[in-house]
């Protein structure tokens, strides 16, 4: 079966550096996405790896390693705003996404 | 500026009513996709569209059903409303295109009472 796997709610300091883990084992892969999603309001796209390796995007970056089955986002100098869930996604071959059930990051001062 | 809709935001019927929840985008996207989003699951996928006349059925399809008679707009209808389908159910919108992101509507709180 398809399945995505990431850590339910992480705690991380203002200021700070976190790691949010996501395995996943898909039926063929296209890809793997990262989602953005604040209490209440619509997921919004953050990233997308397809080749191994680190894509960095300001504070933020996404790794991927197609041959572990694994992808991690890592979100640097952490700021209260960015309190929200993280959704990890991976395309399968249809061109499906398969979603992870979110990591709910909160951040202390 | 491009955006994608859904109404109503709220909404609370009663078992076996049916009920239609609307998406409407204005990006010109020919792919649109429904999900449904409960507690400890991800986000899944109910039907999708990859143009007009074009509806797929997702992998929580049963009870649902959608159309698509124009580019701007896929409608999804619950055709007898169930308690199990208490849920929020967000619409997304991307390119033509098989990897493309997805931009997500606001999402619709649905309760079945």
């Amino acid at each position: 079966g398809q399945n995505i796997d990431q850590p339910t709610e992480m705690t991380a300091t203002e200021g700070a550096i976190v790691q949010i883990n996501c395995t996943y084992q898909t039926s063929g892969f296209n890809g793997l996405f990262w989602y953005q999603q604040h209490a209440g309001e619509a997921p919004t796209f953050l990233s997308y790896n397809v080749l191994d390796g680190l894509e960095e995007k300001g504070r933020f970056s996404s790794f991927l390693s197609r041959s572990k089955g694994y992808s991690y986002l890592l979100l640097k100098e952490l700021q209260m705003k960015d309190s929200a869930s993280y959704l990890c996604a991976a395309m399968d071959s249809n061109y499906q996404l398969i979603w992870g059930a979110g990591t709910k990051l909160i951040i202390k001062p | 500026d491009a955006e994608i809709t859904q109404s109503p935001r709220h909404k609370i019927t009663e078992t076996g009513r049916q009920v239609t929840l609307a998406c409407h985008q204005t990006w010109n996207h020919n792919n649109m996709f429904w999900y449904r989003q409960d507690l400890g699951h991800g986000l899944r996928l109910i039907h999708y569209s990859y143009g007009v006349q074009d509806t797929n059925k997702g992998e929580v399809s049963d009870g649902y059903s959608v159309s698509r008679s124009n580019t701007e707009d896929l409608p999804l209808t619950l055709e007898s409303a169930a308690s199990s389908q208490t849920s929020v159910y967000f619409c997304a919108s991307s390119e033509t295109g098989d990897v493309a992101e997805q931009y997500f509507g606001p999402g619709t709180r649905l309760t079945v009472t």
